[in-house]
């Protein structure tokens, strides 16, 4: 049972490069989320999604665009990287939104952008 | 503007003690609140979560305590085991329909 699996675990990028941050879940789960984790600091989100077609703008939106083609992918892509980009990204599935559905999490990527 | 605070980065303890792992809110509107672990080099998984009407859950080793009014929550692992070691997120949603805001996480060692 693999649940969220996130591709790749570590990335260097150079400013400016682009990028897709991949996540794929099996638990045909509806709603999927992107969050990013700086050092010392809480899990902010990102971009969500409340189904196939639908996706919202979380706490930190700005330099990231999402799709949502199917239930199971939600990829996370970074146009122009920036500096400040340099982060933990995590994607996380539930079945339904609101705190009471648990969040799970995939393993997450790494990402440096020198 | 952090509305879900953790002031402790690290904590440490000996194994078979309690483990007591705080975090404060400031958004008086939060009405669910949940615990969640983790493992370097792996996502965060749920531990526990607590409702506004309660103020206290157990699941084992594990009981949340929620303060309403000092907007205060509190984690407790009894006993401490050295499996426990990982860092701890707490976070808070509003109106049980909202996103979760969490804490910047406290590192937990348990010492053999």
């Amino acid at each position: 049972n693999a649940g969220v699996t996130q591709t790749p675990k570590f990335r260097i990028l150079k400013i400016g490069q682009s990028m897709t941050l991949q996540c794929t879940q099996d638990m045909n789960h509806n709603y999927m989320y992107w969050y990013r984790q700086d050092p010392g600091m809480g899990l902010k989100l990102i971009y969500y999604s409340v189904g196939a077609g639908i996706t919202d703008k979380g706490e930190v939106p700005n330099g990231y665009n999402v799709s949502r083609s199917t239930t199971e992918d939600f990829p996370l892509r970074l146009e122009l990287a920036a500096p400040s980009q340099t982060s933990v990204y995590f994607c996380a599935s539930s079945v339904r939104g609101g705190a009471k559905n648990i969040q799970y999490f995939g393993a997450g990527t790494r990402l440096s952008v020198l | 503007d952090q509305q879900v605070k953790q002031n402790s980065p690290s904590l440490s303890v000996q194994e078979g003690r309690i483990s007591i792992l705080n975090c404060d809110y400031t958004n008086s509107m939060f009405d669910y609140f949940l615990w969640y672990k983790k493992y370097p080099a792996e996502g965060p998984t749920f531990l526990i979560s607590i409702s506004s009407i309660k103020d206290k859950n157990e699941d084992g080793r594990f009981t949340v305590f929620l303060n309403k009014s000092a907007k205060h929550l509190s984690l407790h692992i009894v006993p401490s085991q050295p499996g426990d070691s990982a860092v701890y997120f707490c976070a808070a949603s509003e109106n049980q329909g909202g996103k979760l805001i969490f804490g910047q996480g406290t590192e937990l060692s348990v010492k053999p």
